[in-house]
C-alpha cells in the first residue's frame, strides 16, 4: 500500500497567520491517465470529512481561497494563507491514484 | 442539495453481521464511483471498499476482503455494505463517499457508528 506521511502532527497557529502542511507519498501519485490524484480533506471536530482540494491544486466549490494546494510526484503541500477560527480541525491528505486509496495520519490545526 | 445519509449501524456481537445503507440525493448517483471509508475511535481515516458506477467492479481493503460486500441499487440511489464475521477491530464510524477523485464530487455522508462488542 502507498504510505502517506504528513507533517507536522500538530500545528498551533496564531489567528491571521499562515499555516503549511506537508504530505509525502511512498511512491509517485501520477496515474497512468496523467492525472495526480492527491486530495486534501478537512475534518472539523464532530463532523465528517470535507474535501477541500482535489488533484493537487483544485479547490472545491465553496472552499475559501485562503486554502491552496501544490506539489507533484511524491511531495505535496496544503497552505492556509491566513488561519481563521473556523479552520480548526484535522487535515488529511489522501491519494486516489493507487488501490487501496490511503490517507495520511492527519495534522491537527489549533489556535494558539 | 447533495445528501448522503448512512444508516444501519449499531451494536453487534463478534461474529455477527450488519448491513449498512447510504441513501443518496441531489446528484446523479448512477454516474459516480461510490466508496466506504471508516474511522476507528480517535483514529484516522481508512478506505474499506469501492464500487464503480454500474456496480460491475468492486475492490476491498485486505482487512475486510471475504467478509464485506459492497453493492448498489442505482434505481433507488442507494449504496450498501454487507458486513459479516465482524470483529472488534471493525468498530468505527462508517462513511459513504461519492466521487472522491471527481471534480464534481467529493461528497461525504455524516457516518454511521458500528460497534462490535460482546
Amino acid at each position: 500500500d502507498v504510505v502517506m506521511t504528513q507533517s507536522p502532527l500538530s500545528l498551533p497557529v496564531t489567528l491571521g497567520q499562515p499555516a503549511s502542511i506537508s504530505c509525502r507519498s511512498s511512491q509517485s501519485l501520477v496515474h497512468s491517465d496523467g492525472n495526480t490524484y492527491l486530495n486534501w480533506f478537512q475534518q472539523r471536530p464532530g463532523q465528517s470529512p470535507r474535501r477541500l482540494i482535489y488533484k493537487v491544486s483544485n479547490r472545491d466549490s465553496g472552499v475559501p481561497d485562503r486554502f491552496s494546494g501544490s506539489g507533484s510526484g511524491t511531495d505535496f503541500t496544503l497552505k492556509i494563507s491566513r488561519v481563521e477560527a473556523e479552520d480548526v480541525g484535522v487535515y488529511y491528505c489522501m491519494q486516489g491514484t493507487h488501490w487501496p486509496h490511503t490517507f495520511g495520519g492527519g495534522t491537527k490545526v489549533e489556535i494558539k | 442539495e447533495v445528501q448522503l445519509v448512512e444508516s444501519g449501524g449499531g451494536l453487534v456481537q463478534p461474529g455477527g453481521s450488519l448491513r449498512l445503507s447510504c441513501a443518496a440525493s441531489g446528484f446523479t448517483f448512477r454516474s459516480y464511483w461510490m466508496h466506504w471509508v471508516r474511522q476507528g475511535p480517535g483514529k484516522g481515516l481508512v478506505w474499506v471498499s469501492r464500487i464503480n458506477s454500474d456496480g460491475s467492479l468492486t475492490t476491498y481493503a485486505d482487512s475486510v476482503k471475504g467478509r464485506f460486500t459492497i453493492s448498489r441499487d442505482n434505481a433507488k440511489n442507494t449504496l450498501f455494505l454487507q458486513m459479516n464475521s465482524l470483529r472488534a477491530e471493525d468498530t468505527a464510524v462508517y462513511y459513504c463517499a461519492a466521487g472522491v477523485n471527481t471534480p464534481s464530487g467529493g461528497y461525504w455522508g455524516q457516518g454511521t457508528l458500528v460497534t462490535v462488542s460482546s
